[in-house]
């Protein structure tokens, strides 16, 4: 079993979806949580991170973070076409040497 | 403000050969952490570098190598090249006194191991 689980998808919603994309851990040291997009032939873009547990909102974007059951989210509200993209979480234990997961493909179609 | 730059975006290489990588933080960021993407692994953190000392080191094996220069600038280079080491190799950097959870990444140099 891998430290980070994160299904590959692809995930397609239609524009003004609500999506939910999700990664499990096994670590209990991690203390980092972040959440990163990565367009086709980019590098990783950091949208969102969280220390410890609880939600963190920006804009459209929601991360919320439960230790207790070793499970992050990460919700886009109103998802456009232009998030169309691979969703990459990645943890932490002491903000270095991230473990990041396998990516979800995400589709937003018109 | 310039984002963190890769040079060369492409290579191709034969087996047994080596490569070098280089990587130019974002101005005013001292460290510089590289990784290797695959689609079987994923990303996977190869090691940081701040202020010219390696300071944390993914499990790969001494044939990934890297060093900084005084000015933050890093290269990463590779020895006896394997077709396994075909990859998309990304650098990223963080502003001082942050770790990985403000990390800003380049556009990655694709390797190509024939």
């Amino acid at each position: 079993q891998k430290e980070v689980e994160q299904d590959p998808g692809p995930l397609s919603v239609p524009e003004g979806a609500i999506v939910s994309l999700n990664c499990t851990y096994s670590n209990s040291a991690f203390q980092y949580f972040m959440w990163y997009r990565q367009y086709s032939r980019k590098g990783p873009e950091l949208l969102m991170y969280t220390y410890s547990s609880g939600n963190k909102e920006d804009g459209r974007f929601t991360a919320q973070v439960d230790k207790s059951s070793k499970y992050i989210s990460l919700f886009i509200r109103d998802s456009q076409p232009s998030d169309s993209a691979t969703y990459l979480c990645a943890m932490s234990p002491g903000g270095y040497i991230p473990t990041f997961g396998r990516g979800t493909s995400l589709i937003v179609h018109p | 403000k310039a984002g963190v730059t890769q040079t060369p975006r492409y290579l191709i290489k034969t087996r047994g050969q080596q490569v070098t990588l280089s990587c130019s933080p974002i101005s005013g960021h001292r460290s510089v952490s590289w990784y290797q993407q695959t689609p079987g692994q994923g990303l996977q953190f190869l090691f940081e570098y701040f202020s010219e000392t390696q300071r944390n080191k993914g499990n790969f094996p001494g044939r990934f190598s890297g060093r900084q220069f005084s000015n933050s600038r890093s290269e990463m280079n590779v020895s006896t090249l394997e077709l396994g080491d075909s990859a998309l190799y990304l650098c990223a950097s963080s502003p001082t006194g942050t770790g990985v959870e403000t990390q800003y990444f380049g556009p990655g140099t694709r390797l190509l191991v024939l």
